[in-house]
């Protein structure tokens, strides 16, 4: 298994563009997640999904958009890149059932946006 | 809105020495705590708490919780270079699977 793989490892911006960030887990959860971690702070919930064709936001949502078509992909959309959206990127995922509090993550994405 | 704190901010200590980290948490419906060490890149796994009292323990690292007085400690006996890095606490409560972190606390470890 490869857990959780995000793509790209880093990547710089220019404001106004747009990109996406994707992310696969190959461990049939179905429940996944984005968080962004501002240097020397916490990770915070962007949005997350309880299964294909669910998502709902978390704290900070403004100005991303996400979709899951599939129970593998959760990609994450940022449509006109902001300075305040520098930041490392994580995704998480977590089984809905049995250890279901145990959030296993992807190895993050580098954003600078200038 | 749920509130996770975490005391000290920072932390630097010698090898050998023992540690004890702090979280304190407010959460409707808490359902658990978990602790999560980050080194350089994704956070990594430590324990999940669910009951009060119930000492959780992995080698030289050990946590605990208080349900009633709303705080879990982490501690770290006979510190290690190895354990430098920023350990983070999160709460989930009964509406899902969705973690509140807080702002970690960054352990350096000096040899």
């Amino acid at each position: 298994n490869a857990g959780v793989t995000q793509t790209p490892k880093f990547r710089i911006l220019k404001i106004g563009q747009s990109m996406t960030l994707q992310c696969t887990q190959d461990m049939n959860h179905n429940y996944m997640y984005w968080y962004r971690q501002d240097p020397g702070m916490g990770l915070k919930l962007i949005y997350y999904s309880v299964g294909a064709g669910i998502t709902d936001k978390g704290e900070v949502p403004n100005g991303y958009n996400v979709s899951r078509s599939t129970t593998e992909d959760f990609p994450l959309r940022l449509e006109l890149a902001a300075p305040s959206q520098t930041s490392v990127y994580f995704c998480a995922s977590s089984a809905s059932r049995g250890r279901y509090n145990e959030q296993f993550f992807g190895p993050g994405t580098r954003l600078t946006v200038l | 809105e749920d509130k996770v704190v975490q005391s000290p901010l920072s932390l630097v200590v010698h090898e050998g020495d023992t540690v004890t980290l702090n979280c304190s948490y407010e959460v409707t419906n808490f359902r658990s705590l978990l602790w999560y060490k980050q080194e350089k890149k994704a956070p990594t796994f430590l324990f999940m708490l669910t009951s009060s009292g119930i000492e959780k323990k992995s080698g030289r690292l050990s946590s605990i919780l208080d349900k009633k007085e709303l705080f879990s400690i982490l501690n770290i006996t006979a510190t290690q270079t190895g354990d430098s890095a920023v350990y983070l606490c999160a709460v989930t409560n009964n509406a899902g699977n969705m973690l509140t972190f807080g702002g970690g606390t960054r352990l350096m470890v000096k040899p």
